[in-house]
């Protein structure tokens, strides 16, 4: 079955840029998507069809994509971003929705 | 103000049925697709399944299909999964999402219930 990859964590000091890579043989055809989830929180989509940001997302949040792998750069990282970060896609079909496994980011 | 609201949630024995349901509203239910996507106590999210707007047309992740029916109401504006011959690992909080943009040319999810956990256990 179809796999998206994520590092499991990330670390980054208040201020820096933290990226987040996603990678999966699909990716060349099938937009990436992000989600943000905080603790007991449902998730909420940061980042849809590779780069666009939804209303209401700050502008620190950005998407790029590149081959097999998709990236979410979060500039100026602030203490409110901590979070788990999942990306998401389909297979090459279009048939079946996958997700990473999930990135923790620490802001420390 | 676009809701979705889950419920049906709780323990249930391995072997055991339980059916979820997602109210919806805040917006027109019967023109967007629309998904269940489970998460396990401290794991990641994973897609369960989705319904076209009509209900005419479903798919299911492998580690459901054969057990979980989605199916929905549109004069209700309601939402439904049907868990037949549950197991421990179906445990999860399971959410409700609506499909970005109404049809599922793009998958993604642009709003989220707040989820309902069924726990399958003896």
């Amino acid at each position: 079955s179809y796999e998206l990859t994520q590092p499991p964590s990330v670390s980054v000091s208040p201020g820096q840029t933290a990226r987040i890579t996603c990678s999966g043989d699909a990716l060349p055809k099938q937009y990436a998507y992000w989600y943000q989830q905080k603790p007991g929180q449902a998730p909420v989509l940061v980042i849809y069809k590779d780069t666009e940001r939804p209303s209401g997302i700050p502008e620190r949040f950005s998407g790029s994509s590149s081959g097999t792998t998709v990236t979410l750069t979060i500039s100026g990282v602030q203490a409110e971003d901590e979070a788990d970060y999942y990306c998401q896609s389909a297979d090459s079909s279009g048939s079946y929705v996958v997700f990473g496994g999930g990135t923790k980011l620490t802001v420390l | 103000e676009v809701q979705l609201v889950e419920s049906g949630g709780g323990l249930v024995q391995p072997g055991g049925s339980l059916r979820l349901s997602c109210a919806a509203s805040g917006f027109t239910f019967s023109s967007y697709w629309m998904h269940w996507v489970r998460q396990a106590p401290g794991k990641g999210l994973v897609w369960v399944s989705r319904i076209n707007s009509a209900g005419s047309s479903t798919t299911y992740a492998d580690s459901v299909k054969g057990r979980f029916t989605i199916s929905r109401d549109n004069a209700k504006n309601t939402l439904y999964l049907q868990m037949n011959s549950l197991r421990a690992e179906d445990t999860a909080v399971y959410y409700c999402a609506r499909n970005t943009g109404g049809d599922g040319t793009y998958p993604n999810f642009d709003y989220w219930g707040q989820g309902t956990l069924v726990t399958v256990s003896s």
